[in-house]
């Protein structure tokens, strides 16, 4: 099995700035993912990180690092919308994936 | 639009009882999930299939089913319903077997079991 480690809350102003950090064991590691929720919806998938390095898409990008069992989604520009839960999920190499528990993050004006 | 949706979006029943939550996707995915959401654990597996007639375990997949007929259709059934299964419940499906397919959810279905 695994465990994916990410922060439970975090709290960040408009137009900031935030890092969300995941961490994760896996006894065969076959891509990382991260998905938005807002409350009350399904979630949406964000980005893929399957090599080591930064993936940028527009205000959100995702990094990856393999050695270390870790991975980042950075947030720039922080908008209100940007309010919701972040869940990291791993694949493994059986194709299985599990999530973490989600960082819930609210923006504050 | 393709889509993928989830019918009944609540239910109540009672313990012991048979439930049956539908999913269905247009996207003519091959994979399709089932999840369960539920405060401080995040998304845990319930079970998946990888087409049709293709039925696996996941990590939470006790008193549960799941049958593949057709490519669209994936439903659960909870053979005795019981508290411990209260929760929001989340199909997904994925295109092909590589792993840069991400998931794509259903609305989600919310199980009250009294």
């Amino acid at each position: 099995g695994q465990n994916i480690d990410q922060p439970t809350e975090m709290t960040a102003t408009e137009g900031a700035i935030v890092q969300i950090n995941c961490t994760y064991q896996t006894s065969g590691f076959n891509g990382l993912f991260w998905y938005q929720q807002h409350a009350g919806e399904a979630p949406t998938f964000l980005s893929y990180n399957v090599l080591d390095g930064l993936e940028e898409k527009g205000r959100f990008s995702s990094f990856l690092s393999r050695s270390k069992g870790y991975s980042y989604l950075l947030l720039k520009e922080l908008q209100m919308k940007d309010s919701a839960s972040y869940l990291c999920a791993v694949r493994e190499n059986n194709n299985d994936m599990r999530f973490g528990a989600g960082t819930r993050l609210t923006v504050k004006p | 639009d393709a889509e993928i949706t989830q019918s009944p979006r609540h239910k109540i029943t009672e313990t012991g009882r048979q439930v049956t939550l539908a999913c269905h996707q247009t996207w003519n995915h091959n994979n399709m999930f089932w999840y369960r959401q539920d405060l401080g654990h995040g998304l845990r597996l319930i079970h998946y299939s990888y087409g049709v007639q293709d039925t696996n375990k996941g990590e939470v997949s006790d008193g549960y089913s799941v049958s593949r007929s057709n490519t669209e259709d994936l439903p659960l059934t909870l053979e005795s319903a019981a508290s411990s299964q209260t929760s929001v419940y989340f199909c997904a499906s994925s295109e092909g077997s590589g792993t840069a397919y991400e998931q794509y959810f259903g609305p989600g279905t919310r199980l009250t079991v009294t």
